[in-house]
């Protein structure tokens, strides 16, 4: 199946500073990636949807000035979660669908733990 | 807008027996996808089985099958002869038009020697 590789997989910062996840596909092109928040023992929260060449679209009640999405190309997508703060520390996952052969199918990364402290 | 609903916070089954996870969604929409999803300790995703919403068969994938019953908009996840590595937490999902995957609040399912 398709592979989507996300980085880094655990990433600790200080209060304040800026922290850049990446989401690669790594055998398929993804026109749209998406990016997800999941706290402990909950489900997954979809914070926006990162689309190639034009601005993300945030689901309502995510700040877009505090999780930064950049969608350069069709293989890659970053997360910068800007002036990290402790209640910002969580699991973040990515995710592209794509459709083959009719079929539509999710892939996600491996997630990255943020810890602020 | 789809909601997905999970009305099994936790589950537990003995080695070998069979279980059975619930899984309601809400739309409007005549063409979707449904997934289950399988998020072990790792906390990698991983895709358990998928149903077309266009066919009527339920999917089966080895061990696991789905009950589809789309009229009541009800899609169970039956396991069958459980594993210890079957332990995890379990999300039903749905993908519509929009291509947003929507996500149910989980199962956790604990599987006793």
């Amino acid at each position: 199946g398709a592979v989507v590789s996300q980085h880094p997989s655990r990433v600790i910062c200080k209060s304040g500073t800026s922290v850049k996840i990446e989401c690669r596909s790594l055998d398929f092109q993804a026109t749209t990636m998406f990016w997800y928040r999941q706290f402990p023992k909950q489900s997954l929260m979809l914070m926006a949807t990162s689309n190639e060449g034009s601005k993300a679209t945030y689901e309502q009640g995510v700040e877009k000035d505090k999780f930064l999405i950049n969608h350069a190309s069709l293989t890659l997508s970053t997360l910068t979660v800007t002036s990290a703060h402790p209640e910002d520390s969580s699991f973040y996952i990515c995710s592209a669908s794509t459709t083959n052969r009719g079929r539509t199918e999710a892939f996600f990364g491996q997630g990255t733990r943020l810890t602020v402290v | 807008a789809q909601t997905v609903t999970q009305s099994q916070p936790e589950m537990s089954v003995q080695e070998a027996e069979t279980v059975t996870l619930s899984c309601t969604y809400d739309t409007s929409e005549s063409d979707y996808y449904l997934f289950w999803y399988k998020q072990p300790p790792s906390r990698q995703m991983i895709l358990v089985i998928r149903q077309e919403a266009y066919k009527q068969q339920n999917a089966t994938e080895n061990r696991f099958s789905v009950n589809f019953q789309k009229a009541a908009k009800s899609f169970s996840l039956k396991i069958s002869d459980s594993q210890l590595g079957d332990a995890a937490m379990y999300f039903c999902a749905y993908i519509g038009n929009t291509d947003k995957l929507i996500f149910g609040t989980g199962t956790r399912l604990q599987v006793f020697p």
